[in-house]
């Protein structure tokens, strides 16, 4: 089983409708959830973080964490052709080094 | 405020030399981490420098070494290369005590 668990698409949406991103992690000590964006040939920009149960919004982005079914999603509304690009989910482990565990990235497709 | 930066952003190597890869940390952030990413995986985690000494390690072999000078910038160095090596290598920084790790632009190696 690996550590960090993605799907790795491609996620296909319309412009304007709700993206889904999922993710699930094997490490149930684990603290603290991260989403990525990695434009094409570009690094990982971080979009958001969060640490504990439930949601944080920030925008059009929702993160979501269920640590009883080690589960982290990211809601994306009202899509844009920009968000188009591969989503990472990052987990720092439940040793706390700042070892941060990343899954393979969902890419995202919006189209016009 | 400037954020990470890296150097160079490409370098194309042949089997069997070495190669060293810069990074400067975000502006008051002292912890480096370097990943390496591979063409359509997420980013793997190398090791982490902390008041210039290693104080965490990815599953890498011991040719791959670094260093952090006490402006906190860092240097990882990678000999005896081999085709396995191309990749995007990535700094990240973060602040002592915060999770939030910030990466920089990275550096693309090819080997041939």
């Amino acid at each position: 089983q690996k550590e960090v668990e993605q799907n790795s698409g491609p996620l296909s949406v319309p412009e304007g409708a709700i993206a889904s991103l999922n993710c699930t992690y094997s490490d149930r000590g684990s603290q603290s959830f991260f989403w990525y964006r990695q434009y094409s040939g570009k690094s990982p920009e971080l979009i958001m973080f969060i640490y504990s149960n439930g949601d944080k919004e920030d925008g059009r982005f929702t993160a979501q964490l269920n640590k009883a079914s080690q589960y982290v999603s990211l809601l994306i509304r009202d899509s844009q052709p920009s968000d188009s690009a591969t989503y990472l989910c990052a987990v720092l482990g439940s040793s706390n080094t700042g070892k941060l565990i990343f899954g393979q990235g969902t890419t995202l497709q919006v189209k016009p | 405020d400037a954020g990470v930066t890296q150097s160079p952003t490409h370098l194309i190597k042949t089997r069997g030399q070495q190669v060293t890869l810069r990074c400067s940390p975000k502006s008051g952030h002292d912890t480096v981490s370097w990943y390496q990413q591979a063409l359509g995986q997420g980013p793997q985690f190398i090791f982490q420098y902390y008041e210039e000494e290693e104080r965490q390690r990815g599953n890498f072999p011991d040719r791959f070494s670094g260093h952090q000078f006490p402006n906190y910038s860092s240097e990882l160095n990678v000999n005896a290369l081999l085709l396995g090596d191309s990749a995007l290598y990535l700094c990240a920084s973060s602040r002592t005590g915060e999770d939030t790790q910030y990466f920089g632009p990275g550096t693309r190696l090819t080997v041939l």
